[in-house]
């Protein structure tokens, strides 16, 4: 079963540093993009960027672009949303997803459970 | 960016309807469109893919068309596990975006 699951919640102040992580499993997980998505309290889902972890290409929307960094560890499967200073902002759902691709189309087939980042003072 | 601007952004209906939600890119993007479905505090659910590909498990009752600017999904007889967020999403370059979503209701 393919499954991807994201670490915990998160509290921070404004300023602090952040990594939070996705975890692959029941797959090839350097065969697979990987994408991050926001979901701001209320709001709907907005694209991040991309990773390739077989190697570590990586796109980002221009709305984020120097906002955060995407990476990942594909010895243990894992891919990273971090933020060097975090901003009130912020505040949100962040989920990871699978982009899969069947043919020429291509689509996020499996999401994880999400990680609320909550920054606030 | 391609912009995906959806219609509604909400409907309320009864059980049984056939419901229509409509989709349009701000510029050309072949079949490359998805549909998801949300529920309150769970992530997004695959529904479509390829503009009108039904993913594994998904019940026959969804249904997507359309090519070049114009999508539709259609639910034929809206159940009550239907009541969600649907949203569109555009593959056909980066970075990908997704419309502002509709949210169904029960009426």
């Amino acid at each position: 079963e393919v499954q991807l699951v994201q670490s915990g919640a998160e509290v921070k102040k404004p300023g602090e540093s952040l990594k939070i992580s996705c975890q692959g499993s029941g797959y090839s997980f350097t065969s697979y993009w990987i994408a991050w998505v926001r979901q701001m309290p209320g709001k709907g889902l907005e694209w991040m960027g991309i990773i390739h972890p077989g190697d570590s290409d990586t796109r980002y929307s221009p709305s984020f672009q120097g906002q955060v960094t995407i990476s990942a560890d594909r010895s243990i499967s894992t891919a990273y949303l971090q933020w060097s200073s975090l901003k009130a902002s912020d505040t949100a759902m962040y989920y990871c997803a699978r982009e899969s691709r069947e043919l020429s189309e291509t689509f996020f087939d499996s999401w994880g459970q999400g990680t609320l980042v909550t920054v606030s003072s | 960016d391609i912009q995906m601007t959806q219609s509604p952004s909400s409907l309320s209906a009864s059980v049984g309807d056939r419901v229509t939600i409509t989709c349009r890119a701000s510029q050309s993007i072949s079949s490359y469109l998805n549909w998801y479905q949300q529920k309150p505090g769970k992530a997004p659910k695959l529904l479509i893919y390829g503009a009108y590909s039904l993913q594994s498990g998904v019940p026959s009752r969804f249904s997507g068309s359309g090519s070049g600017t114009d999508f539709t999904l259609t639910i034929s007889s809206l159940q009550p596990e239907d009541f969600a967020t649907y949203y569109c999403q555009q593959s056909y370059t980066t970075p990908r975006t997704f419309g502002q979503g509709t949210k169904v209701e029960i009426k």
